[in-house]
């Protein structure tokens, strides 16, 4: 079955600063594999996703996240966070396989600090 | 606007009492899925349709029904809610699979069964 970690429950980050965060999956395959972003409140927001192509993927908002077949990761950054960066995020992945499933990670939470 | 809307946004109940948590979407999108979200948890699929009178469980089915008797609509029902199906409910649709295709999610539906 896949599974998806998110090492990093909370991560707090001064405006302007850079950010990355982690995401683990455990599939045999090449997944299909997402970023979303929850701000307070809402529901969640696609910010960028990869499947094939260049292991370097560019999103909205400014995001962009790296696959690393050999480490099994795909992990998001930001090179300057803004305030209104802080959100949940969380990654998410899915395979042919397994069908129209997606398994999320647990979400990491993102403070800005001014 | 294009947009997936819930109903209610907030239901508080007591166990037993049947409930239904509606979800509608003006994209005249094929798939639409329910998931549910917990701490530390993340998402987890409850169920998904890939279209109209085609449903499919996900990874958490159990406690809930759903039918899809209207492209636009896929209401969540509780037949006999229990306080561990205490959560944040989200729907979420999208034109093809989920893997291929953006999912777009609802604003979210927060249950509290005592």
């Amino acid at each position: 079955a896949q599974s998806v970690t998110q090492p990093d429950i909370h991560i707090t980050v001064s405006e302007g600063a850079s950010l990355e965060l982690r995401c683990n999956y455990s599939y045999g395959a090449t997944p299909y594999l997402f970023w979303y972003v929850q701000s307070p409140g809402q529901g969640l927001q696609l910010l960028l996703k990869y499947f094939s192509g260049d292991t370097l993927v560019q999103g909205i908002k400014g995001f962009e996240a790296e696959f690393k077949r050999s480490q099994s990761s795909f992990n998001l950054r930001k090179p300057s966070v803004h305030w209104s960066d802080a959100a949940e995020y969380f990654c998410a992945v899915g395979h042919k396989a397994a069908g129209n499933k997606l398994t999320f990670g647990g979400g990491t939470r993102v403070l800005v600090k001014p | 606007e294009a947009q997936v809307t819930q109903n209610p946004r907030y239901l508080i109940t007591v166990t037993g009492k049947k409930l239904t948590v509606t979800c509608s979407q003006n994209m005249n999108h094929e798939y639409m899925s329910w998931y549910r979200q917990d701490p530390g948890l993340g998402l987890r699929q409850i169920y998904y349709s890939m279209n109209v009178e085609v449903t499919d469980k996900g990874d958490v089915p159990e406690g809930y029904k759903v039918s899809r008797k209207e492209k636009r609509n896929f209401p969540l029902i509780l037949e006999s809610p229990s306080p561990n199906q205490t959560s944040l409910y989200f729907c979420a649709s999208s034109f093809t699979g989920f893997l291929t295709d953006t999912q777009y999610f609802g604003p979210g539906t927060r249950l509290t069964v005592l």
